[in-house]
Parts: structure tokens; C-alpha cells; sequence
């Protein structure tokens, strides 16, 4: 159980932002938001995680909602080498990632 | 840094057969899990070592998969007998501190499963 609701696809213009959602209504107190995402015939690499405060890295930015029932993935310009399937996962301390089915998403040149 | 190493990348084997895959995880890392992904799912979680002791092995089906870290650095996956629904991608994963601190899990490319 992901615990984590993301539509299962979107689409993007290329150089054009995007924005992923993701919905953790039932997320506790101590739950971090992971944000994962997988290219294709590649195994999933981590993009970016927050626990209250909006984050920023070189790949992404993530915007966490107040009442942290809702966050999300920012990218800046979508590139075609961004389409993949992104994962969101809340997660507490140490645990194993537990993954959904997450969004594909596709970019059009 | 290298990354986490797995082989083979592909196997294509025969119902009842067994097979193994092999994991190395980047150098220093406590933490190796072991993840299938079927086809158009998420990865799902088989087990999880610490050093060479299982944390979490709740979703290992173990009349058929077994997986041990002997020395708490590589690791090996097997599947005997095989079944059909077996068929998948295999992925190996590996952190060096608890998730909570850095968020970060590696993965290898995985290796690729058919049964027939």
C-alpha cells in the first residue's frame, strides 16, 4: 500500500514546466515525501524528499502543501530525457520505499 | 563512485527451473534490498538487509525465493522452483544511512526475468 494517490499519466511540452501531484491525505507527523522516478528499462533513481519545507535540488523543486496532505514535483523545464515514470512515496524513518504504480509522464518535442 | 552492479541483466529460463541473480551494492553501504517490478507495477519489496542480517522479509515468498548477504556486502536472490508469475524485473537497491536522513536509495538496472 503506497499510500499516496498520483494520476496515472500526464503529458508536458518540451521546455515547458511541470507539475506532478501527489495526494497523502493520511501522512503522519514523522512521514517524509520521496519523490522517485524511473527511465525507461532502468531501475528508479531518487530525485528529491522533503519532510515540511519546500526543497530545491539541480533536478527538481518540491512544494509541500501547509497541512502536508498534498505536495508537489516541480520541473522547471521538461526536457524529452524527463520522460519516465515518477513516483511519490511518503515514507517514516528507516522503513523500505514502498512504491505505486506512479505517472507516466511523456514530453512532446 | 560505482554504482550498485547486477547480473546477469537478462535470463530467460523454463518453469520449475532455479535460477540466481546477483547484487553488489555501492561500496559502504549497510543497507541492500532486493525489489521485483512486474510489468506496468511499481517496484515491490522482497526483502531488506542490514549488514548481513534480514530486516524485513514479510513479502518473500519463501517456499521459492531464498536471499542471503553472507558478509554484509553482495548478495544473492534465488528462485527455485520457478513459476510463470515470476516473470519480472529484478531490482537490487542499496543506502548508506537510514532514508529518513538522506532520502536517497541507489538501484542497479536490474535483471530482467522471463519464464516460459
Amino acid at each position: 500500500d503506497a499510500k499516496t494517490t498520483q494520476p496515472n499519466s500526464m503529458e508536458s511540452n518540451e521546455e515547458e514546466p511541470v507539475h506532478l501531484p501527489c495526494n497523502h491525505s493520511t501522512i503522519s507527523g514523522t512521514d517524509y515525501i520521496h519523490w522517485y522516478r524511473q527511465l525507461p528499462s532502468q531501475g528508479p533513481e531518487y530525485v528529491i524528499h522533503g519532510l515540511t519545507s519546500n526543497v530545491n535540488n539541480r533536478m527538481a523543486s518540491l512544494a509541500i502543501a501547509e497541512d502536508r496532505k498534498s505536495s508537489t514535483l516541480i520541473l522547471h523545464r521538461a526536457t524529452l530525457r524527463d520522460a519516465a515514470v515518477y513516483y511519490c512515496i511518503r515514507n517514516s524513518g528507516n522503513t523500505p520505499l514502498v512504491f505505486g504504480k506512479g505517472t507516466r509522464l511523456s514530453v512532446i518535442a | 563512485e560505482a554504482g550498485v552492479a547486477q547480473s546477469p541483466r537478462y535470463k530467460i529460463i523454463e518453469k520449475r527451473q532455479s535460477v540466481a541473480f546477483w547484487c553488489n551494492p555501492i561500496s559502504g553501504h549497510a543497507t541492500l534490498y532486493w525489489y521485483q517490478q512486474i510489468l506496468g507495477q511499481g517496484p515491490k519489496l522482497l526483502i531488506q538487509f542490514q549488514n548481513n542480517g534480514v530486516v524485513d522479509d514479510s513479502q518473500l515468498p519463501k517456499d521459492r525465493f531464498s536471499a542471503e548477504r553472507l558478509k554484509g556486502v553482495d548478495s544473492t536472490l534465488k528462485i527455485q522452483p520457478a513459476k510463470l508469475e515470476d516473470s519480472a524485473v529484478y531490482l537490487c537497491a542499496s543506502s548508506r544511512l537510514g532514508l529518513a536522513a538522506t532520502g536517497e536509495l541507489f538501484f542497479g538496472e536490474g535483471s530482467r526475468l522471463t519464464v516460459l
